[in-house]
């Protein structure tokens, strides 16, 4: 079974720093790994979605690797703002799932202050 | 309404109560799931429908009854609900089971609080 951790559980910064959030997952075959950003008591926001065949996407300020065969991905995040916190998550999709089926991890919370 | 609806956003019930969650998506999706995220737990996949069949039930007990009436519309039936079944669900829709690159897209979840 799919196992994903997230490391840090909880990072607090102040504003303007340059972050990395660190995700693992225990089987490299994967269709593709997601990351999204949870607000407090809210439904969760698609940030970025990498493919196997990809090293990474860039959207905006953010940044996302993947190396797959060491089961790693980080999440970029330049130049943090107070808008930014939130809880970020990363999921995997495995190969060999047809169900759509998502590995989730626990999560990372984020607090920028200002 | 664009994306993925979710109603109601916020329920409080007793463990004798019947209810049902709502979620809609207008995305024109294929595929639509439930997931359950506990405070101390990943978020879990309950159901996962296609095509308005159910593909997947990961093991959830029988007080949590889905429906999948058309492509567009998924609910999930509560009834004789536990404490510990206090959680926020989430519905997510894909283009389909069969696309591997399909993202999921969340709607903004129903607090569900069982006293």
């Amino acid at each position: 079974k799919q196992e994903v951790t997230q490391i840090p559980a909880a990072l607090s910064v102040p504003e303007g720093e340059n972050l990395v959030l660190n995700c693992s997952f225990t089987d490299s075959a994967i269709y593709n790994l997601q990351w999204f950003r949870q607000d407090p008591g809210k439904g969760l926001t698609s940030l970025l979605l990498i493919q196997s065949s990809q090293r990474e996407q860039t959207s905006g300020r953010l940044n996302a690797s993947l190396d797959k065969s060491s089961g790693r991905s980080t999440l970029y995040i330049a130049a943090s703002q107070p808008g930014d916190s939130a809880t970020y998550l990363c999921a995997v999709r495995p190969r060999g799932s047809t169900l759509g089926r998502l590995y989730f991890g626990r999560g990372t919370q984020l607090t920028v202050w200002p | 309404e664009t994306g993925v609806t979710q109603t109601p956003r916020h329920l409080v019930m007793g463990m004798t109560n019947k209810k049902s969650l709502k979620c809609e998506q207008h995305l024109g999706h294929n595929a639509m799931y439930w997931y359950k995220q506990s405070a101390k737990k990943p978020l879990e996949l309950m159901f996962v429908y296609s095509l308005e069949e159910r593909v997947e039930n990961n093991s959830v007990p029988s007080r949590f009854s889905p429906e999948c009436p058309n492509s567009s519309h998924l609910f999930l039936h509560l009834h004789t609900l536990q404490p510990e079944d206090s959680a926020l669900y989430l519905c997510a829709s894909s283009q389909g089971l069969g696309v591997p690159d399909g993202e999921q897209f969340f709607g903004p979840g129903t607090r569900l609080t069982v006293l």
